[in-house]
């Protein structure tokens, strides 16, 4: 069974730019949520989105943004970049009635110059 | 959630078990404690995870306090790959704030 893949594994943007990050759960699971990890720091939560619908965010400003598909994959935008949002975004997944360990992708480490 | 308290560092001889601490004295009765691992920049990994009783799998074992205030995850015997950030994590299952809230953790390295 595949695991949670996102794409891209790397991603180079200007200051200003948009990012857009991809994120497909494991098969069958209808949860997906969004972490940021800034170099030396812990996972900082962003979003979740669950049967479509964004069910909960974390303290980050509008222009982190995201969407969930009708087959549960999920992106992740981040619009107006700015260089302190360089860091690793971890996408994780998990079954929502009666949830219990939610499984990690390998992430997406952006860099913004 | 409810914040846990890890010590930042420990260090574990191979093929010894690990103990890391996990005190979470403002759990909830509707709060379960998961253990999770991050190697070296990967995606977290699920060890565990419980609510009153003692938990064991193939990776590791979860002894919870009988008043639910401290936890202590075990690797039976631990080897270098086992060197890895370990976080302890309180998280209700139910409503709007189930996703994973992650402290600082414990940073376990394993010497030969």
């Amino acid at each position: 069974e595949a695991g949670v893949t996102q794409s891209p594994t790397h991603l180079i943007k200007t200051r200003g730019q948009q990012a857009t990050l991809r994120c497909s759960p494991i098969s069958g699971h209808t949860s997906v949520y969004w972490y940021q990890q800034a170099l030396g720091l812990g996972l900082q939560f962003l979003l979740w989105y669950d049967e479509g619908e964004e069910r909960n965010r974390g303290n980050f400003p509008p222009r982190f943004s995201g969407r969930q598909f009708p087959n549960y994959s999920s992106e992740l935008n981040v619009n107006a970049l700015e260089l302190e949002d360089s860091a690793l975004y971890l996408c994780a997944s998990s079954l929502e009635k009666g949830s219990t360990e939610a499984f990690f992708g390998q992430g997406t480490r952006l860099t913004v110059v | 959630d409810a914040k846990t308290t890890q010590p930042p560092s420990m260090d574990c001889a191979e093929g010894r078990a690990a103990n890391l601490p996990c005190n979470h004295s403002t759990i909830s009765g509707n709060e379960y404690v998961y253990w999770y691992r991050q190697i070296h920049s990967q995606g977290p990994q699920y060890i565990i995870h419980g609510l009153k009783n003692n938990e064991t799998n193939e990776m590791a074992s979860l002894i919870i306090t009988e008043d639910r205030k401290s936890s202590t995850l075990i690797l039976p015997h631990a080897t270098l790959r086992d060197t890895a950030v370990y976080y302890c994590i309180v998280r209700v299952l139910s409503g709007s704030a189930r996703q994973l809230t992650f402290g600082s953790g414990t940073q376990l390295t394993v010497l030969p």
